[in-house]
C-alpha cells in the first residue's frame, strides 16, 4: 500500500533563506507527483506537477524534484518571504490508478520578518 | 482562471442529521472528485465520479454517502446521517483526465457535527 512521508513537520526560517522540504513515497510505480499548498483553514492550491517521466519542474522561486527510483521528491524555495508561510502537502498518483491521489500529512512552514 | 466552486464554506449540523455539500466544477472538466481531511490529519480520498456515475470509492465511502451530479453543472456530496467522526473539511476537486493535468481543489466546506 502507498505510503506518503514528508519531512520536516514543521519547519521555522527567517526571511530569505533557502529551504528545502522532502517528500518520501514507498511504491516508486507512481503516475505523478504533486505539491500543494494549503493555508490555514483553506482550501488546496496546487503548486507544481511532476510527470513520472520528468526529473523537475520549475514556477517561479520555486522548484520540485522527483527521483522516481529512490522515491523521493523535494520542493525548493528559493529567497523565502513571509507570505510563503503554509503548509505544504506531496499527494502521488499511483501508476495503475492515476484517477487519485495519496497525501502526505504536510509540512507546517513559518517565515519570519 | 477557472475556479472550482463549493458551498456552504461552513456548516454545523446535529449528529444524526442529512448534509449535502454542493460543488460547482469546472465547465469542461469530466472527472470529479470528493476528498476530506479530518483536523490533523492527512487529506483522503473519498470518491471518483466520471461519465454521470461513480468510478472508484475508498473504504470511507460507505452506504452513508451518496454523490449525485443533478443537472450537469453541480456536482454534491450527501452525507446521510452525520456522526461526529464525519467532521472535517471537505474538499471537491475536478480534472480534465485523471491525474495527468493535476487536479484544480475548490475552497473547502468545514463541516462541524455536533
Amino acid at each position: 500500500k502507498q505510503e506518503v512521508t514528508q519531512i520536516p513537520a514543521a519547519l521555522s526560517v527567517p526571511e530569505g533563506e533557502n529551504l528545502v522540504l522532502n517528500c518520501s513515497f514507498t511504491d516508486s510505480a507512481i503516475y505523478n507527483l504533486q505539491w500543494f499548498r494549503q493555508d490555514p483553514g483553506k482550501g488546496l492550491t496546487s503548486l507544481l506537477l511532476i510527470q513520472s517521466s520528468q526529473r523537475e519542474q520549475t514556477s517561479g522561486r520555486l522548484n520540485a524534484s522527483l527521483d522516481k527510483s529512490s522515491g523521493r521528491s523535494t520542493l525548493y524555495i528559493a529567497a523565502s518571504q513571509p507570505g510563503d508561510s503554509a503548509t505544504y502537502l506531496c499527494a502521488v498518483s499511483e501508476a495503475g490508478n492515476n484517477r487519485k491521489l495519496i497525501w502526505g500529512l504536510g509540512t507546517s512552514l513559518a517565515v519570519n520578518p | 482562471e477557472p475556479e472550482v466552486t463549493q458551498t456552504p464554506s461552513h456548516q454545523v449540523t446535529q449528529m444524526g442529521q442529512e448534509v449535502i455539500l454542493r460543488c460547482v466544477p469546472i465547465s469542461n472538466h469530466l472527472y470529479f472528485y470528493w476528498y476530506r481531511q479530518i483536523l490533523g490529519q492527512k487529506v483522503e480520498f473519498l470518491v471518483s465520479f466520471y461519465n454521470n456515475e461513480i468510478s472508484e470509492k475508498s473504504e470511507i465511502f460507505d452506504d452513508q454517502f451518496s454523490v449525485e451530479r443533478p443537472d450537469g453543472s453541480n456536482f454534491t456530496l450527501k452525507i446521510r446521517s452525520t456522526k461526529l467522526e464525519d467532521s472535517a473539511m471537505y474538499f471537491c476537486a475536478s480534472s480534465v483526465e485523471g491525474t495527468y493535468y493535476g487536479y484544480t481543489f475548490g475552497s473547502g466546506t468545514r463541516l462541524t457535527v455536533v
